[in-house]
Protein backbone atom coordinates (compact mmCIF):
# COMPACT_ATOMS: atom_id res chain seq x y z
CA UNK A 1 0.00 0.00 0.00
CA UNK A 2 1.08 3.73 -0.44
CA UNK A 3 -1.03 4.91 2.02
CA UNK A 4 -1.69 8.76 1.09
CA UNK A 5 0.15 10.42 -1.40
CA UNK A 6 -0.06 14.18 -2.15
CA UNK A 7 1.32 15.89 -5.59
CA UNK A 8 2.96 17.94 -6.38
CA UNK A 9 5.93 18.23 -3.31
CA UNK A 10 6.67 21.83 -3.99
CA UNK A 11 4.99 24.36 -5.54
CA UNK A 12 5.37 28.68 -6.71
CA UNK A 13 2.33 30.45 -7.48
CA UNK A 14 2.21 34.28 -8.22
CA UNK A 15 -0.13 35.92 -6.42
CA UNK A 16 -3.98 35.24 -8.18
CA UNK A 17 -3.21 32.02 -9.84
CA UNK A 18 -5.17 29.70 -9.08
CA UNK A 19 -3.70 25.40 -8.54
CA UNK A 20 -5.15 22.21 -7.03
CA UNK A 21 -3.43 20.38 -4.77
CA UNK A 22 -3.90 16.25 -5.13
CA UNK A 23 -4.18 13.63 -1.97
CA UNK A 24 -5.25 10.06 -2.92
CA UNK A 25 -5.17 7.11 0.07
CA UNK A 26 -5.41 3.67 -0.74
CA UNK A 27 -6.67 2.29 2.55
CA UNK A 28 -10.55 2.68 1.98
CA UNK A 29 -10.29 4.84 4.63
CA UNK A 30 -13.62 7.12 4.69
CA UNK A 31 -12.56 10.60 6.39
CA UNK A 32 -10.11 12.57 4.73
CA UNK A 33 -8.51 15.78 5.72
CA UNK A 34 -6.47 18.97 5.05
CA UNK A 35 -4.35 20.37 7.02
CA UNK A 36 -1.98 23.85 6.74
CA UNK A 37 1.12 23.84 8.77
CA UNK A 38 2.37 27.18 9.18
CA UNK A 39 5.55 27.99 11.44
CA UNK A 40 5.30 27.79 15.15
CA UNK A 41 1.80 26.35 14.94
CA UNK A 42 0.34 23.76 15.11
CA UNK A 43 -1.22 21.86 12.28
CA UNK A 44 -5.11 23.72 11.09
CA UNK A 45 -7.83 21.86 10.01
CA UNK A 46 -9.01 23.30 6.58
CA UNK A 47 -11.44 21.02 5.11
CA UNK A 48 -12.88 17.50 6.00
CA UNK A 49 -14.98 14.59 4.45
CA UNK A 50 -16.60 11.98 5.82
CA UNK A 51 -17.40 10.21 2.76
CA UNK A 52 -17.83 10.57 -0.90
CA UNK A 53 -19.79 13.49 -1.94
CA UNK A 54 -19.96 14.93 1.70
CA UNK A 55 -17.55 17.63 2.75
CA UNK A 56 -17.42 20.42 5.83
CA UNK A 57 -15.53 23.38 6.92
CA UNK A 58 -12.67 22.90 8.98
CA UNK A 59 -10.83 26.01 11.50
CA UNK A 60 -9.46 28.01 8.50
CA UNK A 61 -11.31 27.34 4.64
CA UNK A 62 -11.25 30.69 3.74
CA UNK A 63 -9.82 30.58 0.26
CA UNK A 64 -10.36 26.83 -0.23
CA UNK A 65 -11.99 24.99 -2.14
CA UNK A 66 -12.48 20.83 -2.01
CA UNK A 67 -14.51 18.20 -3.49
CA UNK A 68 -14.65 14.11 -2.91
CA UNK A 69 -16.22 12.42 -5.63
CA UNK A 70 -14.56 8.83 -5.20
CA UNK A 71 -13.36 7.42 -1.58
CA UNK A 72 -9.51 7.39 -2.64
CA UNK A 73 -9.56 11.54 -3.82
CA UNK A 74 -9.40 14.54 -1.81
CA UNK A 75 -8.53 17.34 -3.84
CA UNK A 76 -7.86 20.93 -2.25
CA UNK A 77 -8.28 23.57 -4.88
CA UNK A 78 -6.93 27.53 -4.22
CA UNK A 79 -8.74 30.09 -6.32
CA UNK A 80 -6.87 33.27 -6.10
CA UNK A 81 -3.65 32.23 -4.45
CA UNK A 82 -2.12 34.50 -1.57
CA UNK A 83 0.82 35.25 0.10
CA UNK A 84 -0.84 34.32 3.28
CA UNK A 85 -1.71 30.59 1.75
CA UNK A 86 2.16 29.85 1.90
CA UNK A 87 2.36 26.97 3.80
CA UNK A 88 2.74 23.48 3.50
CA UNK A 89 -0.52 21.42 3.37
CA UNK A 90 -1.03 17.76 4.64
CA UNK A 91 -3.27 15.71 3.65
CA UNK A 92 -4.80 12.69 5.91
CA UNK A 93 -7.27 10.15 6.00
CA UNK A 94 -8.46 7.58 8.75
CA UNK A 95 -11.54 4.79 8.90
CA UNK A 96 -14.01 5.67 11.20
CA UNK A 97 -16.96 3.66 12.17
CA UNK A 98 -20.24 5.04 12.46
CA UNK A 99 -20.25 4.83 16.31
CA UNK A 100 -17.38 7.94 16.33
CA UNK A 101 -14.44 8.93 15.79
CA UNK A 102 -12.58 10.12 18.99
CA UNK A 103 -9.93 7.89 18.79
CA UNK A 104 -9.40 7.16 15.51
CA UNK A 105 -5.69 7.59 14.26
CA UNK A 106 -4.58 9.44 11.02
CA UNK A 107 -2.57 8.66 8.14
CA UNK A 108 -0.79 11.61 7.29
CA UNK A 109 0.97 12.17 3.24
CA UNK A 110 4.71 13.43 2.87
CA UNK A 111 3.17 17.20 2.25
CA UNK A 112 3.16 19.70 -0.25
CA UNK A 113 5.16 23.13 0.40
CA UNK A 114 3.87 26.08 -1.12
CA UNK A 115 5.18 29.27 -1.97
CA UNK A 116 2.69 32.59 -2.91
CA UNK A 117 4.92 35.29 -4.16
CA UNK B 1 -12.02 25.18 19.22
CA UNK B 2 -10.06 23.37 22.00
CA UNK B 3 -6.88 25.81 22.92
CA UNK B 4 -3.76 23.45 23.30
CA UNK B 5 -0.63 24.40 24.45
CA UNK B 6 2.57 22.12 24.75
CA UNK B 7 5.53 22.78 26.62
CA UNK B 8 8.73 23.43 26.16
CA UNK B 9 8.59 24.90 22.16
CA UNK B 10 12.05 23.00 22.18
CA UNK B 11 14.42 20.83 24.14
CA UNK B 12 17.69 19.81 23.59
CA UNK B 13 19.42 16.78 25.65
CA UNK B 14 22.91 14.64 25.48
CA UNK B 15 22.14 10.58 24.51
CA UNK B 16 20.98 8.93 27.43
CA UNK B 17 19.43 11.60 29.46
CA UNK B 18 15.51 11.06 30.03
CA UNK B 19 13.22 13.69 28.91
CA UNK B 20 9.72 14.87 29.04
CA UNK B 21 7.04 17.40 28.13
CA UNK B 22 3.47 18.59 28.45
CA UNK B 23 0.36 19.12 26.79
CA UNK B 24 -2.56 21.55 28.25
CA UNK B 25 -5.88 21.27 26.66
CA UNK B 26 -9.33 22.40 28.41
CA UNK B 27 -10.93 19.57 30.33
CA UNK B 28 -14.28 20.33 29.26
CA UNK B 29 -15.95 19.19 26.03
CA UNK B 30 -13.08 16.01 25.76
CA UNK B 31 -13.20 12.84 24.46
CA UNK B 32 -9.50 11.59 23.64
CA UNK B 33 -5.62 12.97 23.64
CA UNK B 34 -3.54 11.40 20.32
CA UNK B 35 0.36 11.92 20.53
CA UNK B 36 1.95 11.62 17.17
CA UNK B 37 5.88 11.88 16.38
CA UNK B 38 6.77 14.11 13.38
CA UNK B 39 10.17 13.72 12.10
CA UNK B 40 11.83 15.74 10.02
CA UNK B 41 10.97 15.69 6.38
CA UNK B 42 8.53 12.78 7.26
CA UNK B 43 5.00 12.65 7.61
CA UNK B 44 3.24 12.86 11.53
CA UNK B 45 2.48 9.65 13.17
CA UNK B 46 0.44 8.33 15.61
CA UNK B 47 1.83 7.75 18.58
CA UNK B 48 -0.90 6.65 21.34
CA UNK B 49 -4.54 7.45 21.91
CA UNK B 50 -5.82 7.86 25.40
CA UNK B 51 -9.44 8.15 26.52
CA UNK B 52 -9.41 7.67 29.82
CA UNK B 53 -8.15 9.79 33.20
CA UNK B 54 -5.26 7.95 34.95
CA UNK B 55 -4.49 6.25 31.24
CA UNK B 56 -0.88 5.29 30.49
CA UNK B 57 0.34 4.07 27.40
CA UNK B 58 3.89 2.76 26.61
CA UNK B 59 5.73 2.03 23.55
CA UNK B 60 9.37 0.56 24.57
CA UNK B 61 11.18 4.12 25.99
CA UNK B 62 8.14 6.51 25.33
CA UNK B 63 5.72 6.84 27.54
CA UNK B 64 2.44 9.01 27.91
CA UNK B 65 0.23 9.88 31.08
CA UNK B 66 -3.35 11.27 30.94
CA UNK B 67 -5.38 13.77 33.34
CA UNK B 68 -8.80 14.31 32.13
CA UNK B 69 -9.59 16.55 35.55
CA UNK B 70 -7.10 18.76 35.35
CA UNK B 71 -6.59 18.89 31.53
CA UNK B 72 -2.73 17.79 30.84
CA UNK B 73 -1.03 14.36 29.27
CA UNK B 74 2.43 14.34 29.91
CA UNK B 75 4.94 12.03 27.68
CA UNK B 76 7.86 10.78 28.80
CA UNK B 77 11.28 9.24 27.13
CA UNK B 78 13.42 7.00 28.64
CA UNK B 79 17.51 7.04 28.03
CA UNK B 80 16.55 9.30 24.83
CA UNK B 81 18.70 7.97 21.94
CA UNK B 82 19.46 10.24 18.52
CA UNK B 83 16.44 8.78 16.63
CA UNK B 84 14.04 9.95 18.94
CA UNK B 85 14.17 13.74 17.51
CA UNK B 86 11.57 14.70 16.25
CA UNK B 87 8.84 17.10 16.84
CA UNK B 88 5.91 15.95 18.91
CA UNK B 89 2.52 16.31 18.63
CA UNK B 90 -0.09 16.30 21.00
CA UNK B 91 -4.01 17.01 19.48
CA UNK B 92 -7.08 16.55 22.27
CA UNK B 93 -10.66 15.67 20.46
CA UNK B 94 -13.21 17.88 21.05
CA UNK B 95 -15.41 17.61 18.67
CA UNK B 96 -12.84 17.59 16.17
CA UNK B 97 -8.81 16.80 16.47
CA UNK B 98 -6.93 19.79 17.50
CA UNK B 99 -2.89 20.06 17.04
CA UNK B 100 -1.01 21.87 19.41
CA UNK B 101 2.69 23.47 17.72
CA UNK B 102 4.60 20.72 19.53
CA UNK B 103 7.82 20.32 21.25
CA UNK B 104 10.72 19.66 19.07
CA UNK B 105 12.94 17.57 20.37
CA UNK B 106 17.02 17.18 19.16
CA UNK B 107 19.12 14.69 21.04
CA UNK B 108 22.63 15.00 20.28
CA UNK B 109 25.01 12.01 20.47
Amino acid sequence: NAGVTQTPKFRILKIGQSMTLQCTQDMNHNYMYWYRQDPGMGLKLIYYSVGAGITDKGEVPNGYNVSRSTTEDFPLRLELAAPSQTSVYFCASSYTASSGSFTDTQYFGPGTRLTVL
Amino acid sequence: ILNVEQSPQSLHVQEGDSTNFTCSFPSSNFYALHWYRWETAKSPEALFVMTLNGDEKKKGRISATLNTKEGYSYLYIKGSQPEDSATYLCAPYGNKLVFGAGTILRVKS
